[in-house]
């Protein structure tokens, strides 16, 4: 069984600061983990993935993730917030590497604040 | 531009009423899915179809139905078994292949009165 857990259903950080997004996962084997953002009535889009090798991705937009197997975790960060971040972010994890099997996060809406 | 095309953005529809929402993709992917989408909640997963004329139910198909006919079309009908019907709705596609990330929609949000 697969679960991942999103710490924080909002938070907000001033334009400049480091942004930290929470993701912790529950896996019985190495997983695959996502990050997606959402921006208000659109769909979700890719930021980052992980699969193997690696263990600090990075992906669109500045962001990047740290896959930590010793704290089953998988945070987000950019180091320097913009208005333009203001968005939901979800997490998900895949025991499969298939999309069908991909379990999502209740997701963290980020504010940025000036 | 590729992409998945969702319609309508906004659909308004009477308790009792069977509705369809359509989505259509340009990009050539094999797999094809339903997500709902509640507040405060992650997306769950309602069908899926990993190749034409088959698909396969998610974690909450009950209340729904799907069919995928040609490559890029896989309309979702939310019937009247479906008990909270009121959601958005996202529709999203990829190669099918492992570790092929999604590409979604911009969703439909369905209101039931």
């Amino acid at each position: 069984a697969q679960s991942v857990t999103q710490l924080g259903s909002h938070v907000s950080v001033s334009e400049g600061a480091l942004v930290l997004l929470r993701c912790n996962y529950s896996s019985s084997v190495p997983p695959y983990l996502f990050w997606y953002v959402q921006y208000p009535n659109q769909g979700l889009q890719l930021l980052l993935k992980y699969t193997t090798g690696a263990t600090l991705v990075k992906g669109i937009n500045g962001f990047e993730a740290e896959f930590k197997k010793s704290e089953t975790s998988f945070h987000l960060t950019k180091p320097s917030a913009h208005m333009s971040d203001a968005a939901e972010y979800f997490c998900a994890v895949s025991l499969t590497g298939t999309a069908s099997k991909l379990t999502f996060g209740t997701g963290t809406r980020l504010q940025v604040t000036l | 531009d590729g992409g998945i095309t969702q319609s309508p953005k906004y659909l308004f529809r009477k308790e009792g009423q069977n509705v369809t929402l359509s989505c259509e993709q340009n990009l050539n992917h094999d797999a094809m899915y339903w997500y709902r989408q509640d507040p405060g909640q992650g997306l769950r997963l309602i069908y899926y179809s990993q190749i034409v004329n088959d698909f396969q139910k998610g974690d909450i198909a009950e209340g729904y139905s799907v069919s995928r006919e040609k490559k890029e079309s896989f309309p979702l009908t939310v019937t009247s078994a479906q008990k909270n019907p009121t959601a958005f709705y996202l529709c999203a596609s990829s190669r099918g292949q492992l570790n092929s990330p999604l590409h979604f929609g911009n969703g439909t949000r369905l209101t039931v009165t």
